[in-house]
């Protein structure tokens, strides 16, 4: 079936440090690929999206590159800082199920000054 | 830009109380879904609409019922609350399109005692 997989939380940093967050999906045919935030007590938003192979998607620093051959989707950034402290989400959507997201279970930043 | 409105944004029940979270967004969106927050569990999708009148089931969907009777509207119904239905519930819309991100409302935490 379809699914992602992100690594495990919760991921400690201190400021300025450089960011990896894991995430592999396995998908019948070209997914779509998305990164969501989700900051302390607020819903989901978009930080950033790649929708073909080789696509890389980029925002706010952070950026993500669609590989195929390996199916990941891997989020990073150069220089975290203290603000980007949040919950990351990885998530696919197929073209034959227009709308419905698949999410990875959610890892958690905690960036220390 | 309202975007997606959820409300109640707290609520308490006692168990077999029933209540209806309610969900509109004004983007014309004709995907929209229900989804609950877990810790550890990601987010799980409880229900999902594609347009007005169509409705179906996601991973989740016992104890839950929706109705699509507007574009703008996607209500969730719990008919008779447990205390397992104690989450974060979260609503989103977005086109039907794959390669277009969902629209997260700023959820509803719901307590069941």
């Amino acid at each position: 079936g379809n699914s992602v997989t992100q690594m495990e939380g919760p991921v400690t940093l201190s400021e300025e440090a450089f960011l990896t967050i894991n995430c592999t999906y396995t998908a019948t045919g070209y997914p779509s690929l998305f990164w969501y935030v989700q900051y302390p007590g607020e819903g989901l938003q978009l930080l950033l999206k790649a929708t073909k192979a080789d696509d890389k998607g980029s925002n706010k620093g952070f950026e993500a590159t669609y590989r195929k051959e390996t199916t990941s989707f891997h989020l990073e950034k150069g220089s975290v800082q203290v603000s980007d402290s949040a919950v990351y989400f990885c998530a696919l959507s197929l073209y034959n199920q227009g709308g419905k997201l698949i999410f990875g279970q959610g890892t958690e930043l905690s960036v220390k000054p | 830009n309202a975007g997606v409105t959820q409300t109640p944004k707290f609520q308490v029940l006692k168990t077999g109380q029933s209540m209806t979270l309610q969900c509109a967004q004004d983007m014309n969106h004709e995907y929209m879904s229900w989804y609950r927050q877990d810790p550890g569990m990601g987010l799980r999708l409880i229900h999902y609409s594609v347009g007005a009148g169509i409705t179906d089931q996601g991973e989740v969907p016992n104890g839950y019922n929706v109705s699509r009777s507007t574009t703008e509207d996607f209500p969730l119904r719990l008919l008779s609350a447990a205390p397992s239905q104690t989450s974060v519930y979260f609503c989103a819309s977005s086109s039907l399109q794959s390669n277009q991100p969902q629209h997260f409302g700023d959820g509803t935490r719901l307590s069941i005692l």
